[in-house]
């Protein structure tokens, strides 16, 4: 069974802080997919960053930075100098293929991140 | 380019009536999946269609939900003799055809069973 654990339930930093989301996935497919989704106060999930288990190469895209270590299945999550703006509920996603090449995602319970002033 | 839509937004119920839900997925995307999230806890899976074909079922979903896909557009998703345990957000997404594996999520509806 396929499982995600996002440990931290609520974080919260001072605008302009470095923040880390920690989460750690179970799978016995070795073929699966990773995602983090952003839930903001308005609740639509946003989709951020998808990762394949054959790419472990570490990813930036401006105040965001992913690491993937498929020694230890973690897929963390980095804001540099958080804003107020990234307050939200994260989540970390594990897909599995399903029936006629859909996938079924699995997801943690969510990290609350709040960036104060 | 729009995305998902749902309709309603929000939804209160007396116990015992039957609701319904529709989702809109973005248009060309063959694949669409339900989702119901309670408070404090991550999205669950419910069904998924490619198409009008239904082809995966959660343990989640029990006889009284039923879902469709008609004409492999828009979905339903219908509750019958909701329960107050039923009350939660819905989420409809949907993903295209091709490798990319991200769904795209709309923004659900949020039930109320009284």
């Amino acid at each position: 069974a396929q499982k995600v654990t996002q440990a931290q339930t609520e974080i919260s930093v001072v605008e302009k802080e470095d923040v880390t989301l920690d989460c750690v996935y179970e799978t016995r497919d070795t073929t699966y997919y990773l995602f983090w989704y952003k839930q903001p106060p308005s609740g639509e999930l946003v989709f951020l960053i998808r990762r394949n288990s054959f790419d472990e190469q570490n990813e930036i895209s401006g105040r965001y930075s992913w690491n993937f270590q498929k020694s230890t299945s973690s897929f963390n999550f980095t804001i540099t100098a958080s804003q107020v703006v990234d307050s939200a509920v994260y989540f970390c996603a594990l897909t599995i293929v399903l029936t006629g090449g859909g996938n079924k995602l699995t997801f943690g319970t969510g990290t609350q991140l709040k960036v104060e002033l | 380019d729009t995305g998902v839509s749902q309709d309603p937004r929000h939804k209160i119920t007396k116990r015992g009536q039957n609701v319904t839900f529709r989702c809109d997925p973005i248009s060309e995307h063959n694949r669409l999946y339900w989702y119901r999230q309670t408070l404090g806890q991550g999205p669950e899976f419910l069904t998924y269609f490619q198409n009008e074909a239904q082809l995966e079922k959660s343990r989640l979903l029990s006889d009284r939900f039923s879902a469709e896909r008609p004409k492999g557009s828009f979905s339903t998703l219908e509750i019958q003799r909701t329960e107050q345990g039923d009350s939660a957000m819905y989420l409809c997404a949907s993903r295209g055809p091709g490798g990319g594996n991200e769904q795209f999520f709309g923004p659900g509806t949020r039930l109320t069973v009284l």
